[in-house]
Protein backbone atom coordinates (compact mmCIF):
# COMPACT_ATOMS: atom_id res chain seq x y z
CA UNK A 1 0.00 0.00 0.00
CA UNK A 2 1.75 3.11 -0.89
CA UNK A 3 -0.44 6.06 -0.21
CA UNK A 4 0.05 8.79 -1.69
CA UNK A 5 2.99 8.83 -4.12
CA UNK A 6 4.41 12.39 -5.52
CA UNK A 7 6.64 12.80 -8.60
CA UNK A 8 9.01 14.71 -9.18
CA UNK A 9 10.61 15.02 -5.54
CA UNK A 10 12.43 18.04 -6.98
CA UNK A 11 12.97 20.24 -10.06
CA UNK A 12 14.04 22.93 -11.26
CA UNK A 13 12.67 25.16 -13.53
CA UNK A 14 13.01 28.33 -15.62
CA UNK A 15 11.03 31.59 -15.52
CA UNK A 16 8.22 31.23 -18.27
CA UNK A 17 8.58 26.95 -18.34
CA UNK A 18 5.23 25.29 -17.45
CA UNK A 19 5.52 21.35 -15.88
CA UNK A 20 2.90 18.97 -14.11
CA UNK A 21 3.39 17.73 -10.59
CA UNK A 22 1.66 14.50 -10.60
CA UNK A 23 -0.21 12.99 -7.26
CA UNK A 24 -1.70 9.43 -7.31
CA UNK A 25 -3.52 7.75 -4.36
CA UNK A 26 -4.02 4.18 -3.98
CA UNK A 27 -6.08 4.53 -1.00
CA UNK A 28 -9.51 5.12 -2.90
CA UNK A 29 -9.86 8.59 -1.32
CA UNK A 30 -12.45 10.42 -2.74
CA UNK A 31 -10.62 13.99 -1.66
CA UNK A 32 -7.57 15.21 -3.01
CA UNK A 33 -6.01 18.33 -2.60
CA UNK A 34 -2.63 20.50 -3.31
CA UNK A 35 -0.97 22.42 -0.77
CA UNK A 36 2.28 24.93 -0.70
CA UNK A 37 4.55 25.13 2.21
CA UNK A 38 6.71 28.02 2.51
CA UNK A 39 8.90 28.71 5.18
CA UNK A 40 7.24 30.39 8.48
CA UNK A 41 4.18 30.13 6.31
CA UNK A 42 2.62 26.42 7.25
CA UNK A 43 0.34 25.12 4.60
CA UNK A 44 -1.73 27.07 2.13
CA UNK A 45 -4.20 24.80 0.12
CA UNK A 46 -3.90 25.84 -3.31
CA UNK A 47 -6.52 23.39 -4.87
CA UNK A 48 -8.80 20.81 -3.77
CA UNK A 49 -11.14 17.66 -4.98
CA UNK A 50 -14.20 16.18 -3.64
CA UNK A 51 -14.25 13.70 -5.98
CA UNK A 52 -13.58 12.74 -9.93
CA UNK A 53 -14.75 15.17 -12.12
CA UNK A 54 -14.72 18.51 -9.20
CA UNK A 55 -12.11 20.68 -8.68
CA UNK A 56 -12.45 24.16 -6.61
CA UNK A 57 -9.85 26.80 -5.49
CA UNK A 58 -8.35 26.95 -2.12
CA UNK A 59 -6.80 29.77 -0.84
CA UNK A 60 -3.74 30.64 -3.19
CA UNK A 61 -4.97 29.18 -6.80
CA UNK A 62 -3.16 31.83 -9.16
CA UNK A 63 -0.76 30.18 -11.50
CA UNK A 64 -2.00 26.99 -10.90
CA UNK A 65 -4.51 24.86 -12.82
CA UNK A 66 -5.57 21.24 -11.42
CA UNK A 67 -8.28 18.23 -12.82
CA UNK A 68 -9.12 14.79 -11.31
CA UNK A 69 -10.22 12.58 -14.13
CA UNK A 70 -9.84 9.98 -12.00
CA UNK A 71 -9.97 9.30 -8.40
CA UNK A 72 -6.59 7.87 -8.22
CA UNK A 73 -4.98 11.02 -9.76
CA UNK A 74 -4.50 15.01 -9.02
CA UNK A 75 -2.23 16.83 -11.13
CA UNK A 76 -1.05 20.29 -11.05
CA UNK A 77 -0.24 22.36 -13.53
CA UNK A 78 2.13 25.48 -13.08
CA UNK A 79 1.23 27.28 -16.88
CA UNK A 80 3.78 29.95 -16.91
CA UNK A 81 6.67 29.17 -13.73
CA UNK A 82 7.45 32.26 -11.56
CA UNK A 83 10.42 32.49 -8.66
CA UNK A 84 7.06 33.28 -6.30
CA UNK A 85 5.94 29.92 -6.97
CA UNK A 86 9.45 28.31 -5.26
CA UNK A 87 8.07 26.34 -2.15
CA UNK A 88 7.97 22.28 -1.14
CA UNK A 89 4.36 21.09 -2.68
CA UNK A 90 2.31 18.55 -0.82
CA UNK A 91 -0.48 16.31 -1.61
CA UNK A 92 -2.89 15.09 0.53
CA UNK A 93 -5.82 12.93 0.59
CA UNK A 94 -8.43 12.09 2.85
CA UNK A 95 -11.52 9.36 2.60
CA UNK A 96 -14.07 11.48 1.72
CA UNK A 97 -14.90 15.15 1.35
CA UNK A 98 -16.28 15.52 5.02
CA UNK A 99 -13.64 17.19 6.93
CA UNK A 100 -13.25 15.30 9.88
CA UNK A 101 -11.18 12.57 8.87
CA UNK A 102 -7.15 12.83 8.61
CA UNK A 103 -5.22 13.78 6.08
CA UNK A 104 -2.62 11.69 4.45
CA UNK A 105 0.48 13.26 2.93
CA UNK A 106 2.65 12.75 0.25
CA UNK A 107 6.51 13.04 0.55
CA UNK A 108 6.48 16.16 -1.22
CA UNK A 109 8.31 17.88 -4.25
CA UNK A 110 11.05 20.69 -3.76
CA UNK A 111 10.49 22.81 -6.61
CA UNK A 112 12.70 25.78 -7.50
CA UNK A 113 12.01 28.62 -10.00
CA UNK A 114 15.03 30.38 -11.40
CA UNK B 1 -12.24 33.73 5.52
CA UNK B 2 -11.50 31.73 8.35
CA UNK B 3 -7.87 32.15 9.83
CA UNK B 4 -6.33 29.59 12.41
CA UNK B 5 -3.34 31.58 14.37
CA UNK B 6 -0.85 29.21 15.78
CA UNK B 7 1.39 30.66 18.71
CA UNK B 8 4.47 30.67 18.79
CA UNK B 9 6.38 30.26 15.92
CA UNK B 10 9.52 28.88 17.69
CA UNK B 11 10.35 27.17 20.87
CA UNK B 12 13.91 26.06 21.62
CA UNK B 13 13.81 23.74 24.98
CA UNK B 14 16.20 21.83 26.99
CA UNK B 15 15.82 18.54 27.02
CA UNK B 16 12.99 17.09 29.57
CA UNK B 17 11.46 20.73 29.70
CA UNK B 18 7.92 20.99 29.16
CA UNK B 19 6.53 21.82 25.76
CA UNK B 20 2.86 23.86 24.83
CA UNK B 21 1.64 25.23 20.99
CA UNK B 22 -1.49 27.27 21.08
CA UNK B 23 -4.12 27.35 18.26
CA UNK B 24 -6.91 29.68 17.83
CA UNK B 25 -9.39 30.19 15.32
CA UNK B 26 -11.47 33.22 14.14
CA UNK B 27 -14.61 31.03 13.44
CA UNK B 28 -15.59 27.80 15.46
CA UNK B 29 -14.70 25.08 14.59
CA UNK B 30 -16.54 21.71 13.82
CA UNK B 31 -13.32 20.04 14.46
CA UNK B 32 -9.34 20.44 14.94
CA UNK B 33 -6.68 18.03 14.23
CA UNK B 34 -3.33 17.87 15.23
CA UNK B 35 -0.19 17.04 12.56
CA UNK B 36 3.40 16.68 13.33
CA UNK B 37 6.12 17.28 10.54
CA UNK B 38 9.97 16.13 11.11
CA UNK B 39 12.62 17.98 9.33
CA UNK B 40 12.45 17.46 5.75
CA UNK B 41 9.84 15.37 5.62
CA UNK B 42 5.84 15.77 5.13
CA UNK B 43 3.33 15.71 8.11
CA UNK B 44 1.89 13.36 9.79
CA UNK B 45 -1.34 13.06 11.44
CA UNK B 46 -1.45 12.81 15.33
CA UNK B 47 -5.26 13.57 16.52
CA UNK B 48 -8.53 14.88 16.06
CA UNK B 49 -10.41 16.26 18.72
CA UNK B 50 -14.07 17.15 18.01
CA UNK B 51 -16.18 17.83 21.34
CA UNK B 52 -15.86 20.91 23.37
CA UNK B 53 -13.66 20.81 26.09
CA UNK B 54 -12.82 17.20 25.10
CA UNK B 55 -8.91 16.24 26.39
CA UNK B 56 -7.19 13.75 24.53
CA UNK B 57 -3.38 12.19 25.54
CA UNK B 58 -1.04 10.02 23.86
CA UNK B 59 1.73 9.17 26.15
CA UNK B 60 3.25 12.08 26.77
CA UNK B 61 1.07 14.48 24.02
CA UNK B 62 -1.94 16.21 25.77
CA UNK B 63 -4.20 17.62 23.27
CA UNK B 64 -7.16 20.28 24.45
CA UNK B 65 -9.92 21.34 22.53
CA UNK B 66 -11.52 24.66 23.82
CA UNK B 67 -15.27 24.78 25.73
CA UNK B 68 -16.19 27.16 22.83
CA UNK B 69 -14.43 25.33 19.99
CA UNK B 70 -12.57 28.16 19.03
CA UNK B 71 -8.90 27.15 20.49
CA UNK B 72 -7.07 24.36 21.29
CA UNK B 73 -3.45 23.40 22.57
CA UNK B 74 -0.87 20.60 22.67
CA UNK B 75 1.32 19.80 25.91
CA UNK B 76 4.37 17.61 25.61
CA UNK B 77 5.54 16.38 28.88
CA UNK B 78 9.74 15.97 29.61
CA UNK B 79 10.54 16.52 25.78
CA UNK B 80 13.01 14.20 24.13
CA UNK B 81 15.27 14.88 20.62
CA UNK B 82 12.46 12.59 19.25
CA UNK B 83 9.65 15.25 19.32
CA UNK B 84 11.89 17.34 17.35
CA UNK B 85 9.60 19.11 14.16
CA UNK B 86 6.96 21.16 13.45
CA UNK B 87 3.14 20.65 14.61
CA UNK B 88 0.33 22.15 12.85
CA UNK B 89 -2.86 22.26 13.90
CA UNK B 90 -5.86 22.26 11.06
CA UNK B 91 -9.49 23.67 11.86
CA UNK B 92 -12.59 22.71 10.04
CA UNK B 93 -15.30 25.01 10.19
CA UNK B 94 -18.15 22.91 8.50
CA UNK B 95 -18.11 18.92 8.28
CA UNK B 96 -18.27 19.67 4.81
CA UNK B 97 -15.65 21.99 4.67
CA UNK B 98 -11.91 22.63 3.73
CA UNK B 99 -9.42 22.57 6.89
CA UNK B 100 -7.58 25.60 7.37
CA UNK B 101 -3.56 24.84 8.86
CA UNK B 102 -2.08 26.62 11.41
CA UNK B 103 1.42 28.55 10.43
CA UNK B 104 2.73 25.78 12.77
CA UNK B 105 5.13 25.58 15.54
CA UNK B 106 8.81 24.60 15.21
CA UNK B 107 10.24 22.82 18.05
CA UNK B 108 13.96 22.05 18.83
CA UNK B 109 15.35 20.26 21.61
CA UNK B 110 19.01 20.55 23.20
CA UNK B 111 19.89 17.36 24.92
Amino acid sequence: NAGVTQTPKFQVLKTGQSMTLQCAQDMNHEYMSWYRQDPGMGLRLIHYSVGAGITDQGEVPNGYNVSRSTTEDFPLRLLSAAPSQTSVYFCASRRTGIGNQPQHFGDGTRLSIL
Amino acid sequence: GQQVMQIPQYQHVQEGEDFTTYCNSSTTLSNIQWYKQRPGGHPVFLIQLVKSGEVKKQKRLTFQFGEAKKNSSLHITATQTTDVGTYFCAGTNTNAGKSTFGDGTTLTVKP
